[in-house]
């Protein structure tokens, strides 16, 4: 079955303890990007890969890191989480770019304390 | 001023209404416009995408104005199952991986 999947789905952590979230797409995409979703703010995007190697800012960059070394992966890190990034996060893929339908992970809920 | 902008609603409807969406954006260099479907704190889906002609699919009809860079949802005889949240997309022209979506409009749709 064609799909984006993400772990946790669900994370409650401290303020300062450095966490992962991954990201797997198996539809060969070459473009993944990441996405938080705040009430009243919408959807905004973190960053963006092109493709293997390839990342770039998206609107809100400040606090996260991302690395693509397999076409497959996305993993988002957070260093030093701080409360003002808890929230959902998406993770997304299409086949050549944001102008292609987004293909969505089902998210993972953050709460940072 | 923000990419897009989207009025949150909500708009509650009965069923059968007739009820439109719309959706600016600021940049016109925009190639590419899309609306999504969200229920419910899920993940979005793409409902469908915009052409520059307009395009309808079933009771959906998506149309694009670039003189006065506006997309916007029509949705006909509106079911119950209709309800749900409604962003919109659109990417920049000169930087093709940035993909802005708007707030969302709430919509509710009763019997």
């Amino acid at each position: 079955e064609a799909q984006v999947t993400q772990n946790p789905r669900y994370l409650i952590t401290v303020t300062g303890k450095k966490l992962t979230v991954t990201c797997s797409q198996n539809m060969n995409h070459e473009y993944m990007s990441w996405y938080r979703q705040d009430p009243g703010l919408g959807l905004r995007q973190i960053y963006y890969s092109m493709n293997v190697e390839v990342t770039d800012k998206g609107d809100v960059p400040e606090g996260y890191k991302v690395s693509r070394k397999e076409k497959r992966n996305f993993p988002l890190i957070l260093e030093s989480p701080s409360p003002n990034q808890t929230s959902l996060y998406f993770c997304a893929s299409s086949l050549h770019g944001s102008g292609y339908e987004q293909y969505f992970g089902p998210g993972t809920r953050l709460t940072v304390t | 001023r923000k990419e897009v902008e989207q009025d949150p609603g909500p708009f509650n409807v009965p069923e059968g209404a007739t009820v439109a969406f719309n959706c600016t954006y600021s940049n016109s260099a925009s190639q590419s416009f899309f609306w999504y479907r969200q229920d419910c704190r899920k993940e979005p889906k793409l409902l469908m995408s915009v052409y520059s002609s307009g395009n309808e699919d079933g009771r959906f009809t998506a149309q694009l104005n670039r003189a006065s860079q506006y997309i916007s949802l029509l949705i006909r005889d509106s079911k119950l199952s209709d309800s749900a949240t409604y962003l919109c997309a659109v990417n920049r022209g000169s930087t093709l991986g940035r993909l802005y979506f708007g707030r969302g409009t709430q919509l509710t749709v009763w019997p």
